[in-house]
């Protein structure tokens, strides 16, 4: 069956715009995860849907960054006014979501490159 | 908090020896474990899981991991790599107390030479 699939794969940006970044969860899968990954790191945790709610946003670095996910299934990763810190790999992760959701196998996406020049 | 320390960035190795990827933890309370493998240009995927019972757990493409609750460690091993093995991994801990997060550590990239 289909992966879990992001869109764009690269965006390139200006400082200060703003950006979307789009998430396709495998189907059937209630739980979504976004994660960052700079250069030479392991991915950093952003949020945590279960169905449509953020059950956990605590990652998010500050209030220019904001998801949604309206029907429960994608997800939208928006970015205002870019900084050149935010350059990353943004990645998107699904799971099934059983009850205790942290021993889920999480299923990643390729990721997407995002350079704010 | 939790926290997850691999203490290698590289490990070389040449095909066929063995190989162990060091992973530490620092939490608590009882936690999940896991290892994930990132192939170059590919999304990660899951090795293995420790969740509870047998510390030793076996995964995919021979490798295996052994729980040491004592030592706070999770350490990843495989007794003969090949060059398909070339890749990044990444440790990983949660658990009840992180939520619904996933800490990954910095990861290693393990380079088979042939």
């Amino acid at each position: 069956g289909a992966g879990v699939s992001q869109t764009p794969s690269n965006k390139v940006t200006e400082k200060g715009k703003y950006v979307e970044l789009r998430c396709d969860p495998i189907s059937g899968h209630t739980a979504l995860y976004w994660y960052r990954q700079s250069l030479g790191q392991g991915p950093e945790f952003l949020i945590y849907f279960q169905g449509t709610g953020a059950a956990d946003d605590s990652g998010l670095p500050n209030d220019r960054f904001f998801a949604v996910r309206p029907e429960g299934s994608v997800s939208t990763l928006k970015i205002q006014r870019t900084e050149r810190g935010d350059s990353a790999v943004y990645l998107c992760a699904s799971s099934l979501g059983s009850g205790r959701a942290s021993t889920d196998t999480q299923y990643f996406g390729p990721g997407t490159r995002l350079t704010v020049l | 908090a939790q926290s997850v320390t691999q203490l290698d960035s590289q490990v070389p190795v040449f095909e066929e020896a063995p190989v162990e990827l060091r992973c530490n933890y620092s939490s608590s309370v009882s936690v999940y474990l896991f290892w994930y493998v990132q192939y170059p240009n590919q999304g990660l995927q899951l090795l293995l899981k420790y969740l509870s019972g047998s510390t030793l757990v076996k995964g995919i493409n021979g490798f295996e991991a052994e729980f040491n609750k004592s030592q706070t460690s999770f350490h990843l091993r495989k007794p003969s790599v090949h060059i398909s093995d070339t890749a990044e991994y990444f440790c990983a801990v949660s658990g009840p107390t992180g939520g619904f997060k996933t800490i990954f550590g910095a990861g290693t990239r393990l380079f088979v030479k042939a």
